[in-house]
């Protein structure tokens, strides 16, 4: 079975862009969730989406934003970049039924 | 009250040894709490987790003990080898919601 899949690996782009990340569930997976990893601020969460709807957002400006689509796969966009918006983006996906969250490999995203 | 705290930030064991790393949090709402291993580059991966209805879980060489009433639960590696050495994030969550994380452990063990 295919794990979590993120595309692109590595991503750069410079202060003002946008900059979108896409990830691919499990199969049979409904869930998906973005995390933020910086440098020595550990994982942060940023969104959730179930079945097409977003159920909870982290403590992050709205230039953060997702959306899923029917096939459960998700796109993170961010708008505006800025220098602090460096960091690895981890997608993960989960069945609710057994509550696991499973990482895909994450995009890293350089802000110049 | 919705932190995770993890320590310590870094441990280093000889190979054989045991390994243990220590999360303590504050929200008892929290219902599930799974540790995550993390190599360099990559994703974190899911190790082992517990609920709150147990007080221990051992899959392999890999063990978390659970204490409800001091809102505390660690992972202890048996036999620590090489190829463990990796950075350890414990976690926890109420229902499916968002994973609150630890600040994480670097692991290292020396042959």
């Amino acid at each position: 079975e295919a794990g979590v899949t993120q595309s692109p690996t590595h991503l750069i782009k410079t202060r003002g862009q946008q900059a979108t990340l896409r990830c691919s569930p499990i199969s049979g997976h409904t869930s998906v969730y973005w995390y933020q990893q910086a440098l020595g601020l550990g994982l942060q969460f940023l969104l959730w989406y179930d079945e097409g709807e977003e159920r909870n957002r982290g403590n992050f400006p709205p230039r953060f934003s997702g959306r899923q689509f029917p096939n459960y796969s998700s796109e993170l966009n961010v708008n505006a970049l800025e220098l602090e918006d460096s960091a690895l983006y981890l997608c993960a996906s989960m069945w609710v039924a057994y509550n696991e969250q499973f990482f895909g490999p994450g995009t890293r995203l350089t802000v110049l | 009250q919705q932190q995770v705290k993890q320590s310590p930030q870094s441990l280093i064991v000889q190979k054989g040894g045991i390994s243990i790393i220590n999360c303590a949090y504050e929200n008892t709402a929290f219902d599930y709490f799974p540790w995550y291993q993390q190599f360099p580059g990559k994703g974190p991966a899911l190790l082992i987790a517990i609920r709150p209805d147990v007080s221990e879980k051992k899959e392999g060489r890999f063990t978390i003990s659970f204490n409800k009433s001091a809102k505390q639960f660690s992972l202890h590696i048996m036999d620590s080898q090489p190829g463990d050495s990796a950075t350890y994030f414990c976690a926890a969550s109420t229902g499916t919601d968002k994973l609150i994380f630890g600040t994480g452990t670097r692991l290292q063990v020396f042959p």
